[in-house]
């Protein structure tokens, strides 16, 4: 099995402020996912990688830079915090196959004061 | 574009009474459905997915049965259990297509 980290677990953050997520995952899984999760909302997409380099806006894109420079690695920027910006934000892998589930990670709270 | 509609937010059923949370979707292709179910505190996790061919999924005493005709995935226990409290995602994905759709998502609470 594998397994998917995020960090850091809580992040508080100040308005107008650069925060980045990071995400890690060990199944060697080719494309990787940034999702944003509000209550009621579901689960929104913000950014995708097919594969190393490589960069798929989602639905949610705008505010948001993301990098992918490892296979393993995937990172998301809030390029500047929204004040009582109050969210979850999920990482997550999977294979290419369309029948292929998701692993996702444990999730980043973040905070913005 | 794809779609998927959960239309229950909130479902309280007390022990040992069936469970059905709804699923329907919109979809130009046949694509793969799957739940997910999000405990408080942890990460989503796959319940069960569609098959390829008509066989029902299981997992842990929920199913859930494709229906083409009517577009739906709804997931279905015969006696909820307090442990099933959490909240389950309908999700669809189209072949060729990397992305995951998901539903609004469905809260279950399970009282005594």
């Amino acid at each position: 099995g594998g397994i998917i980290t995020q960090t850091p677990k809580f992040l508080i953050g100040q308005e107008g402020q650069k925060l980045t997520l990071k995400c890690q995952q060990n199944f060697n899984h080719d494309t990787m996912y940034w999702y944003r999760q509000d209550s009621g909302k579901g689960l929104r997409l913000i950014y995708y990688s097919i594969t190393e380099n490589d960069l798929q806006k989602g639905d949610l894109s705008e505010g948001y830079d993301a990098s992918r420079e490892k296979k393993s690695s995937f990172s998301l920027t809030v390029t500047s915090a929204q004040k009582n910006e109050m969210a979850v934000f999920l990482c997550a892998s999977s294979m290419w196959t369309t029948y292929a589930e998701q692993f996702f990670g444990p999730g980043t709270r973040l905070t913005v004061l | 574009g794809d779609s998927v509609t959960q239309t229950e937010g909130l479902v309280t059923l007390t022990e040992g009474l069936p469970v059905m949370l709804n699923c329907t979707y919109q979809s130009t292709y046949s694509p793969f459905l799957f739940w997910y179910v999000q405990h408080l505190n942890e990460a989503p996790k796959l319940l069960l997915k569609s098959f390829t061919d008509n066989k029902r999924p299981e997992h842990q005493g929920f199913h859930a049965t494709l229906h083409k005709s009517s577009s739906s995935f709804h997931l279905q226990k015969s006696s909820a259990q307090l442990s099933d409290s959490a909240l389950y995602y309908c999700a669809l994905r189209n072949t060729g297509n990397y992305k995951y759709v998901f539903g609004a998502g469905t809260r279950l609470k399970v009282i005594a």
